[in-house]
């Protein structure tokens, strides 16, 4: 059974850099794209990025200039970066496999992690 | 990026009740949606993409259906674990971009 394990901080300091991990069990992760999404509190969802396993990527303008999504095949797992945060990144940090150009849904989520910035 | 509207924001109804939500996308992407169903502090769940094409183990009482800029979903008969937020999503363009939600609720 395929599972993501999103892990990181749960608290970080405005201007801080934002990191977290996600670790893929059950699959390669050379097999899909992965994405990075987010929940404000009682808000709706934001697609932040996505990567493939060769390291290609695609991110949302709206954080490109502080972001960077990248992968460590070894481990299975991805990761995002995102530097010079304040309050409005607070949120719920999801990771989910992203079927790719063509099927760019995500049919499998991890549980969220929630960043608060303070 | 394309903005993607859904409606209503919020929907009340009854078990056993045919209840539809619209999405409406500021741009043509083709058939390139996907519907989900989240419930308070759990991660959202894959029902439909492509945009009628049920995820597996998806209840038959979910259908999707539209086209270019209008689309729809619709539960059939609601059931009590169907209380929740929906929201729809477009992969035609990047950025990904989702509805704002909405949010069923029990009469």
């Amino acid at each position: 059974q395929v599972q993501l394990q999103g892990s990181g901080p749960g608290l970080v300091k405005p201007s801080e850099t934002l990191s977290l991990t996600c670790i893929v069990s059950g699959d390669s992760i050379s097999t899909y794209y992965w994405s990075w999404i987010r929940q404000p509190p009682g808000k709706g969802l934001e697609w932040i990025g996505n990567i493939y396993y060769s390291g290609y990527t695609n991110y949302n303008p709206s954080v490109k200039s502080r972001v960077t999504i990248s992968v460590d095949t070894s481990k299975n797992q991805f990761s995002l970066k995102l530097n010079s945060v304040t309050a409005a990144d607070t949120a719920v940090y999801y990771c989910a496999r992203d079927r790719g150009p063509g099927s760019g849904y995500f049919d499998l989520w991890g549980r969220g992690t929630l960043v608060t910035v303070s | 990026d394309v903005q993607m509207t859904q409606s209503p924001s919020t929907l009340t109804a009854s078990v056993g009740d045919r209840v539809t939500i619209t999405c409406r996308a500021s741009q043509s992407i083709g058939s390139w949606l996907a519907w989900y169903q989240q419930k308070p502090g759990r991660a959202p769940k894959l029902l439909i993409s492509k945009p009628s094409s049920l995820e597996t183990g998806v209840p038959s009482r979910f259908s999707g259906s539209g086209s270019g800029t209008e689309f729809t979903l619709t539960i059939s008969s609601l059931q009590p674990d169907d209380f929740a937020t929906y929201y729809c999503q477009q992969y035609n363009d990047y950025p990904y971009t989702f509805g704002q939600g909405t949010k069923l609720e029990i009469k």
